[in-house]
């Protein structure tokens, strides 16, 4: 299987940093990439996917890039909505594996 | 507006058995590949189980297989997992996914349904 690894595991910031999270694939996954933002009771929401491509109705502070096996999620400008725990999950083979998440704080 | 909504969470004891249901709306169920993924309690997300629009290809994490068992019914836009052998590291909040057409992953998810187990 596939092995996702995020790093940090926690993130401390203030409102209006410039946040980003790392994710590196065991292999290449080519661009086979997803970010998910998760709130405390909540299901996962779809932020990114194919690497880079933002999600309807995302805000356009979210970004994704990278391929192979390193990729980055970037917030560019963090607001207190924010605030919440990211996961990254390939989807090149059909068994899907997740990140173990970045909580981001205050 | 796509809806999954989950049920059939519960308490069950070590070895028992649980199904779970995913009642989908809002879309043409049998389009889409669904899946179910699991949160433990404080932990992350792990996939379980996937299945195609056509129900043809099945598809578990090596945790679960041979003890779980994946199925829908198109005409009645479910799906289920069935939950056989039970054991106490299965409790978690399990999701019903969307697999979308233009992401080719999850794009909508359940509230999610939770199951413990636990004498």
């Amino acid at each position: 299987d596939i092995q996702m690894t995020q790093s940090p595991s926690t993130l401390s910031a203030s409102v209006g940093d410039r946040v980003t999270i790392t994710c590196r694939a065991s292999q290449s996954i080519s661009s086979w990439l997803a970010w998910y933002q998760q709130k405390p009771g909540k299901a996962p929401n779809l932020l990114i996917y194919k690497a880079s491509t933002l999600e309807s109705g995302v805000p356009s502070r979210f970004s994704g890039s990278g391929s192979g096996t390193e990729f980055t999620l970037t917030i560019s400008s963090l607001q207190p909505d924010d605030f919440a725990t990211y996961y990254c999950q390939q989807y090149n083979s059909y068994s899907l594996t997740f990140g173990g998440g970045t909580k981001v704080e205050i | 507006e796509v809806q999954l909504l989950e049920s059939g969470g519960g308490l069950v004891q070590p070895g028992g058995s649980l199904r779970l249901s995913c009642a989908a709306s809002g879309l043409i169920f049998n389009n889409f590949a669904m899946s179910w993924v699991r949160q433990a309690p404080g932990k992350g997300l792990e996939w379980v189980s996937a299945i195609s629009g056509s129900a043809g290809s099945t598809y578990y994490a090596d945790s679960v297989k041979g003890r779980f068992t994946i199925s829908r019914d198109n005409s009645k836009n479910m799906l289920y997992l069935q939950m056989n052998s039970l054991r106490a590291e299965d409790t978690a909040v399990y999701y019903c996914v969307r697999k979308g057409i233009t992401t080719a992953t999850g794009d909508y998810w359940g509230q999610g349904t939770l199951v413990t187990v636990s004498s």
